[in-house]
C-alpha cells in the first residue's frame, strides 16, 4: 500500500473555477501535511500546512485534514492560469518516529484553461 | 526573504566518478535534508542531518552516499561512484527546529545527468 496517494489527473478547470485536489495516507500516526506546488523543473514550494482535523484558509486556498479518513484535501478558489502546477501532498511524523522526514505523493497535475 | 541555494545547477559526470552537490541552507535553521526527484517520479527522501550527525537515512541512502557540512554555512552530498540511476534533481531543504510541523523550504535544486 502506497504511504501517500494523489490522483495523477491531470486535473484541468476553468479559470475562476475551484480546483479540488485530494490526498490520501496510509500512516494513522502521522502528525502533519503539507501541500506543496511544483512548477516543471522547479523545486517545492510550499502552499499550506495542517496539523489538526478541520479546515484552514489562506487567501484563495483552504486545505482540509480528516484524520479519521486519513484524508487531506486541498482547494484552490478563483484558479487562475498561473495555478497550473504539479501539487504535491507530503506527510511528516509517518512512522511514529520519523520526524522531519517528509513522505510525498506523486502529485496531481492541474491545468488552468483560460 | 532567507532561501537554500544550491550549486551547480546541472552536473553532468561519468558513470563511476565520483560528485559532490552543494547546498547553503538558510541560516538560522539547524536541520538540513537531501530528497531526490527522479524525473516524472516522485520526490522521495535521501537523508536528515542535525548537529553534525545524520539523524535518519532512507534505504537509498546506501553506502555511495555520504553527508558532510564542512563548514558553517555549507551542506554537501557526496556520490562516491554514480551509477546511471543516480541521474535526477536533487534537492536540498532545510528547517528551523525539525519537529513533524516545521515547515521545510527548499533549494531550487541540482539536476544530475550520468552518462
Amino acid at each position: 500500500q502506497k504511504e501517500v496517494e494523489q490522483n495523477s489527473g491531470p486535473l484541468s478547470v476553468p479559470e475562476g473555477a475551484i480546483a479540488s485536489l485530494n490526498c490520501t495516507y496510509s500512516d494513522r500516526v502521522s502528525q502533519s501535511f503539507f501541500w506543496y506546488r511544483q512548477y516543471s523543473g522547479k523545486s517545492p514550494e510550499l502552499i499550506m500546512s495542517i496539523y489538526s482535523n478541520g479546515d484552514k484558509e489562506d487567501g484563495r486556498f483552504t486545505a482540509q485534514l480528516n484524520k479519521a479518513s486519513q484524508y487531506v484535501s486541498l482547494l484552490i478558489r478563483d484558479s487562475q492560469p498561473s495555478d497550473s502546477a504539479t501539487y504535491l501532498c507530503a506527510v511528516n511524523g509517518a512512522g511514529g518516529t520519523s520526524y522531519g522526514k517528509l513522505t510525498f505523493g506523486q502529485g496531481t497535475i492541474l491545468t488552468v484553461h483560460p | 526573504e532567507p532561501e537554500v541555494t544550491q550549486t551547480p545547477s546541472h552536473q553532468v559526470t561519468q558513470m563511476g566518478q565520483e560528485v559532490i552537490l552543494r547546498c547553503v541552507p538558510i541560516s538560522n535553521h539547524l536541520y538540513f535534508y537531501w530528497y531526490r526527484q527522479i524525473l516524472g517520479q516522485k520526490v522521495e527522501f535521501l537523508v536528515s542531518f542535525y548537529n553534525n550527525e545524520i539523524s535518519e537515512k532512507s534505504e537509498i541512502f546506501d553506502d555511495q552516499f555520504s553527508v558532510e557540512r564542512p563548514d558553517g554555512s555549507n551542506f554537501t552530498l557526496k556520490i562516491r561512484s554514480t551509477k546511471l540511476e543516480d541521474s535526477a534533481m536533487y534537492f536540498c531543504a532545510s528547517s528551523q527546529q525539525g519537529t513533524s510541523t516545521d515547515t521545510q523550504y527548499f533549494g531550487p535544486g541540482t539536476r544530475l545527468t550520468v552518462l
